[in-house]
């Protein structure tokens, strides 16, 4: 199957700094990528869906200002987390598909903000 | 609007048993189901998925599904269970938009 990356895996900062999570498809094109948020002991929440070259589509309920996407070319989306406070701390899942395909899912990252 | 159910959050299952994971959907029009396994601190792997044909789905590392359009349903089934399935399972269904919505997810624990 197809392989998505996703980094950091693992990453913690300070409430009001801003982080970076960044998804990778190493072996395909993806003209499509979600990001779900995943927290403990529950379901994954669709934040946005991006497709590249255009702005992202957000969810109801999610801030598109704190959650700043960003799909640049077909192999790479980033969401940056601004000014971030202890409530965003979560489990971010980043997916890519291409086409019509099934969605593949990167690790996931694990964001701490202390 | 389209939904999904997993109406047991934890199945417990002793290994070399038949495994069985619930799920149900409500969708309009053809439902486009896919299981996923999740792993601690890890992202979701696809197990197998039904567009359309056979009823019964066949997919990775043994397991299978098998789709009820009248009682709809699609449960995740395995006829022997081994500890290292023991894991966190995802229904979900595809909407025409392309998003996936994820059932609550169903922990499966796989004893020795």
């Amino acid at each position: 199957g197809a392989v998505v990356s996703q980094h950091p895996s693992r990453v913690i900062c300070k409430s009001g700094t801003s982080v970076k999570i960044e998804c990778r498809s190493l072996d395909f094109q993806a003209t499509t990528m979600f990001w779900y948020r995943q927290f403990p002991k529950q379901s994954l929440m669709l934040m946005a869906t991006s497709n590249e070259g255009s702005k992202a589509t957000y969810e109801q309920g999610v801030e598109k200002d704190k959650f700043l996407i960003n799909h640049a070319s077909l192999t790479l989306s980033t969401l940056t987390v601004t000014s971030a406070h202890p409530e965003d701390s979560s489990f971010y899942i980043c997916s890519a598909k291409k086409g019509i395909t099934e969605a593949f899912f990167g690790q996931g990252t694990r964001l701490t903000v202390v | 609007a389209q939904s999904v159910a997993q109406p047991e959050d934890q199945v417990n299952v002793a290994e070399g048993n038949p495994l069985t994971v619930k799920c149900t959907y409500s969708v309009s029009g053809n439902p486009y189901l896919f299981w996923y396994v999740q792993y601690p601190n890890r992202g979701l792997q696809f197990l197998l998925k039904y567009i359309t044909g056979d009823n019964l789905v066949k997919g990775s590392y043994g397991f299978e599904a098998e789709f009820n359009k009248s009682q709809t349903s699609f449960h995740l089934k395995k006829p022997s269970a081994l500890v290292s399935d023991s894991a966190l399972y995802f229904c979900a269904v595809r909407s025409p938009r392309n998003m996936l919505t994820f059932g609550g997810g169903t922990r499966l624990m796989v004893k020795p």
